[in-house]
């Protein structure tokens, strides 16, 4: 199906683990974004990608690590998962600047 | 220090009356303003857009009314209705060549009771 998809919906992980949550788009748009969302901070900016092989940091980049290889994907890696990792990660595209089209979101908890 | 902002975390509201969601904002760069709706378990979904260049636009039952002068921009739902209860992010973007990123709110939670 055309859109927006993460994977896992739901992870539960332990301190100090690495973990991946997946992004994929079908659209070929090129930008992508990740961002975190917390009770009482809103959406905030991880890391994005303007193409192919272009990423940048956001507002709070520090304990994640981005890739793009793929136009079509954007995996987003906790290299060494703490506590305050514990959030609702969403990833978007859009084809230019304004309007991103979201993914369902992956919740995380880690323990 | 936010450069968003969305002073009211919940508004409450009847059915069939006008909703009002505010938003503010302090980056006199900013040149593109959105609103997403929010569902629970879901991701956000894009509502409504505005130019700096207009003071008005609108789609529906939805109207978003921007004053450059004050930084203010708010929607407007008329007539609201039960499934228009969602939390509302106000976005904005054009700062410092930032390629495409949006700055967000923190939500307004809109409840729309029967």
């Amino acid at each position: 199906d055309a859109g927006i998809t993460q994977s896992p919906r739901y992870k539960i992980t332990e301190t100090g683990r690495q973990v991946t949550l997946m992004c994929h788009q079908t659209w070929s748009h090129s930008y992508m974004f990740w961002y975190r969302q917390d009770l009482g901070h809103g959406l905030r900016l991880i890391y994005y990608s303007a193409a192919a092989d272009i990423t940048d940091k956001g507002e709070v980049p520090d304990g994640y690590v981005v890739s793009r290889s793929k136009t079509e994907n954007f995996p987003l890696t906790l290299e060494s998962a703490t506590r305050s990792q514990t959030s609702v990660y969403f990833c978007a595209s859009s084809v230019r600047e304004g309007e991103q089209y979201f993914g369902p979101g992956t919740r995380l908890t880690v323990t | 220090d936010q450069q968003v902002k969305q002073n009211s975390p919940s508004l409450s509201v009847q059915e069939g009356r006008i909703s009002i969601l505010n938003c503010d904002y302090t980056n006199s760069m900013f040149d593109y303003f959105l609103w997403y709706k929010k569902y629970p378990a879901e991701g956000p979904t894009f509502l409504i857009s505005i130019s700096s260049i207009k003071d008005k636009n609108e789609d529906g039952r939805f109207t978003v009314f921007l004053n450059k002068s004050a930084k203010h921009l708010s929607l407007h739902i008329v007539p609201s209705q039960p499934g228009d209860s969602a939390v509302y992010f106000c976005a904005a973007s054009g700062y410092g060549g930032s390629q495409g990123n949006l700055i967000f709110g923190k939500g307004t939670k809109l409840s729309v009771k029967p």
